[in-house]
């Protein structure tokens, strides 16, 4: 079974603009949720969709979205970038609650 | 809020060595707890999970982790260490406030592999 695939793998991106990143989970999951992973803040939950609806948000500004299509692929988007948004963006699928699987990740460099 | 305290920033073993890898948590009830390892420019691969009953797990790559209650802790272990293993470990715990679910993450331990 395929897993987590993530794309693009890497980006790079210039202050203000926007960027939107895919990410398709295993098949059969239903759950998708999005982290952002800093050297400096670590691993930060962003978001979480079950069957095309977002159950579940980070603390993270209004510039951060995301959605969730009916074969369960999601896409995030960053508006309006910033510096501070240069980060290795992950997803992770999961079939149930609990146990999250997760793809190599997008690495965004704005400059 | 849920927390998890991954005390060990930076630890260096030599290969054959034991190694143990600590976690600590705060969460009210009973929690899901997970040991991830990431390798440089990697995604995250999970070792080995807890959601209940025994309280020694095993993992993958000969890895093993006990859940402590009483010490709020969930510490990685493993008898020999090889080469390999040198990378990033990250505790987690998962919890769930009615159809909300997330993991929330500690900052990481990087394990360095002497030969």
């Amino acid at each position: 079974k395929a897993g987590v695939t993530q794309t693009p793998r890497y980006l790079i991106k210039t202050r203000g603009q926007q960027v939107t990143l895919s990410c398709s989970p295993i098949s059969g999951h239903r759950s998708v949720s999005w982290y952002q992973q800093t050297p400096g803040q670590g691993l930060q939950f962003l978001f979480e969709y079950f069957s095309e609806t977002q159950r579940n948000k980070g603390n993270f500004p209004g510039r951060f979205s995301g959605r969730q299509f009916s074969n369960s692929r999601s896409e995030m988007n960053v508006s309006t970038l910033e510096l501070g948004d240069s980060a290795l963006y992950l997803c992770a699928s999961s079939l149930v609650l609990g146990e999250q699987f997760f793809g190599p990740g997008t690495r965004l460099t704005v400059l | 809020a849920q927390s998890v305290t991954q005390p060990d920033i930076h630890i260096t073993v030599s290969e054959g060595a034991s190694l143990e890898l600590r976690c600590n948590y705060s969460y009210g009830a009973t929690p899901y707890l997970f040991w991830y390892v990431q390798s440089p420019g990697q995604g995250l691969q999970l070792l080995l999970k807890y959601f209940s009953g025994d309280t020694l797990v095993q993992g993958i790559k000969g890895f093993e982790a006990e859940f402590k209650r009483s010490q709020s802790s969930f510490n990685l272990r493993k008898p020999s260490v090889h080469w390999s293993d040198a990378a990033e470990y990250f505790c987690a715990v998962g919890a769930q406030g009615g159809s909300n679910y997330k993991l929330t993450f500690g900052k990481g331990t990087l394990l360095t592999v002497n030969p």
